[in-house]
């Protein structure tokens, strides 16, 4: 059983188009991320939801709308895609706020903007 | 200067030996650190919690010096299988952002 799962695997498309990546875990966790990793594998957050709450919103383009429907949930909605949007973008979640909690990543969505 | 630093690499060792690296942050608030590993083309993977006092974890050890900012990590008779991404995580008091450096690569020779 995948704990934290993302669709799709890859995602690739053009430049203006609208798309969403979706995230799920069944870990019964209450915190979910997402974080891009650009092409120099550099792994930056970019949002945080705790029990469907936005916790962390760092600097990101309003272009990109995250939304958690429940706490299983997280899913990323980016609107006119970018060539610099082209990166890996994991979904991950951990038991809670904590500082000691880990986080366990998903498998990563390749997105590559044309 | 970024908040958190690695050695890029990468560190070409033979199997069996011992491979030590080390990763500075610049906030002294820091609170909590960790070692991830991340092999190509997958997700970040925790390896080890690293605690004020240093702990061990079979042939992986993890040190924090407080007073110098970085914490270590040490590989001893390092395995083909050890090698990937090491990467090391921070996170500052009153914060719950994880802060990763870019990662030291880490390949381990036949």
């Amino acid at each position: 059983d995948t704990a934290v799962s993302q669709t799709p695997k890859y995602l690739v498309t053009q430049m203006g188009n609208d798309k969403s990546i979706k995230c799920e875990q069944n870990l019964g966790h209450d915190t979910m991320y997402w974080y891009k990793q650009d092409s120099k594998k550099f792994l930056k957050i970019m949002f945080s939801y705790n029990n469907k709450e936005l916790i962390i919103n760092e600097t990101v383009p309003n272009r990109f709308s995250p939304k958690s429907p429940d706490k299983a949930h997280l899913n990323l909605h980016i609107n006119s895609l970018e060539l610099g949007d082209s990166a890996v973008y994991f979904c991950a979640s951990s038991q809670g706020l904590a500082r000691q909690e880990t986080q366990y990543f998903g498998p990563g969505t390749r997105l590559l903007v044309l | 200067r970024k908040e958190v630093e690695q050695d890029p690499g990468p560190f070409n060792v033979p199997e069996g030996a011992t491979v030590a690296f080390n990763c500075t942050y610049s906030n002294s608030a820091s609170q909590s650190f960790f070692w991830y590993r991340q092999d190509c083309r997958k997700e970040p993977k925790l390896l080890m919690s690293v605690y004020s006092s240093g702990n061990e974890d079979g042939r992986f050890t993890a040190q924090l010096n407080r007073a110098s900012q970085y914490i270590s990590l040490l590989i001893r008779d390092s395995k083909l299988s050890d090698s990937a991404t090491y990467l090391c995580v921070v996170i500052t008091s009153g914060t719950y952002k994880y802060i990763f450096g870019t990662g030291t690569r880490l390949k381990v020779l036949a």
